[in-house]
């Protein structure tokens, strides 16, 4: 079993659509958690921490479930600058971060 | 700005040479990394440091080399023993703190065989 693992998608979704994606971790020890974005070709950049109360940075919402094991990414209203590909990153060792491979948003007119 | 430089952007290597990846930083990170992307693929760790001096195996070390001889500086060697080197080649850092701050990445290389 991967220790992290994301739907790859794509992700068809229209302007203004509310969209969401889990993402599931192996290690119950699992200590920080993050939603990265990546566009095509670049490199990923940090979109979120996640927090155990669950937080909201605009139009994203991001929240973790620790019974279950995963994460989540809410995405409200969406636009077509949101395409691309979101990763989820799972922390459980100092210093050593696991990435998700990844799911794919496509935004449509 | 403060940030990560990596180069080259595109580099093409022959069979059974050894090439070097540069990278650089001017945010006075102590940890760096060096991950591997596939198509379809997550990153995956090549090698990891900590400090000036030390660095350690990641996941995926095989065939690979670093130094870390400087605080700013963490060049990749990727070896003849690389059987599979055309990747995409993600360095990043950290604060020491990174649960709370995440990595920053440079904007890779992508390494091709010829």
């Amino acid at each position: 079993r991967k220790e992290v693992e994301q739907d790859p998608g794509p992700f068809n979704v229209p302007e203004g659509a509310t969209v969401a994606f889990n993402c599931t971790y192996s290690n119950s020890a699992s200590q920080s958690f993050f939603w990265y974005r990546q566009d095509c070709r670049k490199e990923p950049k940090l979109l979120m921490s996640v927090y155990s109360s669950g937080n909201e940075d605009g139009r994203f919402t991001a929240q973790l479930n620790r019974a279950s094991q995963y994460i989540s990414l809410l995405i409200r209203d969406s636009k077509l600058s949101d395409s691309a590909t979101y990763l989820c990153v799972v922390n459980w060792n100092f210093n050593k971060f696991y990435f998700g491979s990844g799911t794919k948003l496509n935004v449509k007119p | 700005d403060g940030g990560i430089t990596q180069s080259p952007k595109y580099l093409f290597r022959k069979e059974g040479q050894n090439v070097t990846l540069s990278c650089e930083q001017n945010l006075n990170h102590d940890a760096m990394y060096w991950y591997r992307q596939d198509p379809g693929q997550g990153l995956r760790l090549i090698y990891y440091s900590q400090i000036v001096n030390d660095f350690q195996k990641g996941d995926i070390a095989e065939g690979y080399s670093v130094s870390r001889e400087k605080k700013e500086s963490f060049p990749l060697t990727v070896t003849s023993a690389q059987k599979n080197p055309t990747a995409f080649y993600l360095c990043a850092s950290s604060k020491d703190s990174i649960v709370n701050y995440g990595y920053t990445f440079g904007s890779g290389t992508r390494l091709t065989v010829v």
